[in-house]
């Protein structure tokens, strides 16, 4: 089974700061994607940035980027020059490559609160 | 072109009652998937439609059924409502199966059962 775990409820960042924010994982594949997800009150899932787990090098979108860690099953989140508009529920995510049908496996979320 | 649209965005049922929530997938995507969202958590995978047949399931008991139409619009089914069925459920589309085709979510029909 593929499990995934956000171990940080809630944050807080100061506008213009940095945040990181936590995933751990676990599953038996060696093929996979990881996702972050960015929800907002409009509660719609916006995709912030995806990893795929046979490439190195950590993927970055703008203010966005990852750290991952293969072996230690670590994908975390950092957000740079934090702004009011990151203010959301962040959600980690991992989908199986090798299966036909491949459901994303989500973590409980963390939500981030940026603070003027 | 358009995003993924749900509807209703809100409703209220009583337990033991049916409801029926609406999903249209975004232009040129064949694949719907759906999710259910209990308050405080992560989303959760109920099935996904690929070509109108159900292409896999979630671990969600045989009266939340489904629905995928020519046009690739799908329908979400739950009879028989339990109050844990209360959650936000969300629809997303990709142009394909696999993680390689990104899901583009809608913004959810959000479900009360009294």
């Amino acid at each position: 089974a593929q499990t995934v775990t956000q171990s940080q409820p809630e944050m807080s960042v100061q506008e213009a700061e940095t945040v990181t924010l936590s995933c751990t994982y676990d599953t038996s594949e060696n093929n996979y994607y990881l996702f972050w997800y960015k929800q907002p009150p409009s509660r719609q899932m916006i995709l912030v940035i995806r990893q795929e787990a046979y490439k190195q090098q950590n993927a970055t979108e703008n203010r966005f980027s990852v750290n991952f860690q293969k072996a230690a099953k670590s994908f975390s989140l950092k957000i740079s020059d934090s702004q009011l508009g990151d203010t959301a529920m962040y959600f980690c995510a991992l989908e199986n490559r090798n299966s036909g049908n491949t459901p994303l496996v989500f973590g409980k979320g963390t939500r981030l609160s940026v603070i003027a | 072109e358009t995003g993924v649209t749900q509807s209703p965005t809100h409703l209220i049922k009583t337990r033991g009652q049916q409801v029926t929530l609406r999903c249209s997938s975004q232009s040129g995507h064949n694949t719907v998937s759906w999710y259910q969202q209990a308050l405080g958590q992560g989303p959760q995978f109920i099935f996904q439609y690929y070509r109108e047949e159900e292409n896999g399931r979630g671990n969600f008991p045989p009266r939340f059924s489904g629905l995928q139409f020519p046009n690739y619009s799908s329908e979400l089914n739950v009879n028989a409502l339990e109050l844990d069925d209360s959650a936000l459920y969300l629809c997303a589309s990709s142009s394909g199966t696999s993680g390689a085709n990104v899901l583009t979510f809608g913004a959810g029909s959000r479900l009360t059962v009294l």
